[in-house]
């Protein structure tokens, strides 16, 4: 079964910083998608930025941007210029092909000190 | 932000009582889903519907139930409410046969069962 780790349960960044939010995830499927979504505190949850795995280059919305290592099974996010408005909680999730539902890690909360 | 909408926002209810979750969507996805989110903020998937009468479990076991009869609307119902049943409560859909299938959520329902 595929899983998804987020090693990471807390960060802590200055604003304006850059900070890395890792994630790794345990397939055998080649045709699959990763996405990253951020949860603000008692707001809806959102995406951010997703990345099709046969796409070699990595993903990049804006400040954020993905390290998608397809051999190593990682794909971090990248957050530069650090706001105060990204402080939440940020979940890592893995699709298998068009198709399947999503599998979520235990999410990895960022707090942003001014 | 997307046209997904869950009510209540808050609800809370005493042990036995019959509650019904509401979400709708005006985006005319197919898929819609419903996750259970406990207080470490991990997400679990409850149920799920490729689209109209169809409903599925998903990997949590849960003693709550879903219908879809509209395409836009996807309830979920507890008969008998216990305290285990406090929690929050997300909604999501997306569009079948899209590449991505992104799932948008809804700003969710927390219910407290006292």
């Amino acid at each position: 079964a595929q899983t998804v780790t987020q090693s990471q349960p807390e960060m802590s960044v200055q604003e304006a910083e850059t900070v890395t939010l890792s994630c790794t995830y345990d397939t055998s499927e080649s045709d699959y998608y990763l996405f990253w979504y951020k949860q603000p505190p008692s707001r809806q949850m959102i995406l951010v930025i997703r990345q099709e795995a046969y796409k070699q280059q990595n993903a990049t919305e804006n400040r954020f941007s993905v390290n998608f290592q397809k051999a190593a099974k990682s794909f971090s996010l990248k957050i530069s210029d650090s706001q105060l408005g990204d402080a939440a909680m940020y979940f890592c999730a893995y699709r298998e092909g068009s198709q399947g539902n999503l599998i979520f890690g235990k999410g990895t909360k960022l707090s942003v000190k001014p | 932000e997307a046209d997904i909408y869950q009510t209540p926002r808050y609800l809370v209810i005493g042990t036995g009582k019959k509650i019904t979750l509401e979400c709708s969507q005006t985006m005319g996805h197919d898929k819609m889903y419903w996750y259970q989110q406990d207080p470490g903020m991990e997400l679990h998937l409850i149920h799920y519907s490729y689209g109209v009468n169809s409903t599925e479990k998903g990997d949590l076991s849960s003693e709550s139930t879903v219908s879809r009869i509209r395409t836009e609307h996807f309830p979920l119902t507890l008969e008998s409410a216990r305290p285990s049943h406090t929690s929050q409560y997300l909604c999501a859909s997306s569009e079948s046969g899209a590449s991505t299938d992104t799932q948008y959520f809804g700003p969710g329902t927390r219910l407290t069962v006292l």
